[in-house]
């Protein structure tokens, strides 16, 4: 099955300095790749996701991008700010047959810390 | 709360005891997972739901026991439980619609197993 790994496990960064947050996975048939935010004692939100016909994408000051090749995509968030603290979760997941079932494989959370 | 609800927010059970967890999604989705959340690990995929019927079960043992009468609610049967299995309990949902397939989560339960 597949497996998806995150690093860091932990992130600390001055508020305006920008985080990068990387993960692999090993299925090479996965092509949606969702990043989820989860505030402390909250539900995990999405907050950006990319598709493997795409190699990066942009909202605002959070990125993704993808490298197919290598089965490696990244976070990007640039001009960090305290509410952007937070567990980090990368995930990857791929169509099962004509029907579009998918189930996300999750990787271990970053824990970004930023500082004021 | 809209969306995906989970009841109850927190459940404190004995080993003995039998409860059941509840999801309800109000997005008119028509499939439904339940992940398991514990501390230092990454959510675990437990089941998924598709237009009601089971299509994954990760190896979940058989004291968890899932349900998912329509393609709005799913449970978790949950009976003899362990220590172990004491965690934040997640639903999502999504619609299995190409290229969709955007997971909304529900807020949790959290278990503790005494």
């Amino acid at each position: 099955g597949e497996n998806v790994e995150q690093h860091p496990s932990t992130l600390s960064v001055q508020e305006g300095d920008s985080a990068v947050i990387k993960c692999t996975y090993s299925d090479s048939a996965s092509n949606y790749f969702p990043w989820y935010k989860q505030e402390l004692g909250k539900r995990p939100q999405l907050i950006i996701d990319i598709r493997s016909n795409v190699g990066e994408k942009k909202d605002q000051r959070i990125a993704v991008t993808l490298n197919k090749t290598a089965k490696h995509f990244s976070l990007h968030i640039t001009e960090t700010q305290p509410e952007d603290s937070a567990v980090y979760f990368c995930a990857a997941s791929k169509e099962r047959g004509d029907t579009g079932r998918r189930a996300l494989t999750f990787g271990s959370g970053t824990r970004l810390q930023v500082q004021p | 709360e809209t969306g995906v609800t989970q009841t109850p927010r927190h459940l404190v059970m004995g080993m003995t005891n039998k409860k059941s967890l509840k999801c309800e999604q109000h997005l008119g989705h028509n499939a439904m997972y339940w992940y398991k959340q514990s501390a230092k690990k990454p959510l675990e995929l437990m089941f998924v739901y598709s237009l009601e019927e089971r299509v994954e079960n990760n190896s979940v043992p058989s004291r968890f026991s899932p349900e998912c009468p329509n393609s709005s609610h799913l449970f978790l049967h949950l009976h003899t439980l362990q220590p172990e299995d004491s965690a934040l309990y997640l639903c999502a949902s999504s619609q299995k619609t190409r290229p969709q397939e955007t997971q909304y989560f529900g807020p949790g339960t959290r278990l503790l197993v005494l």
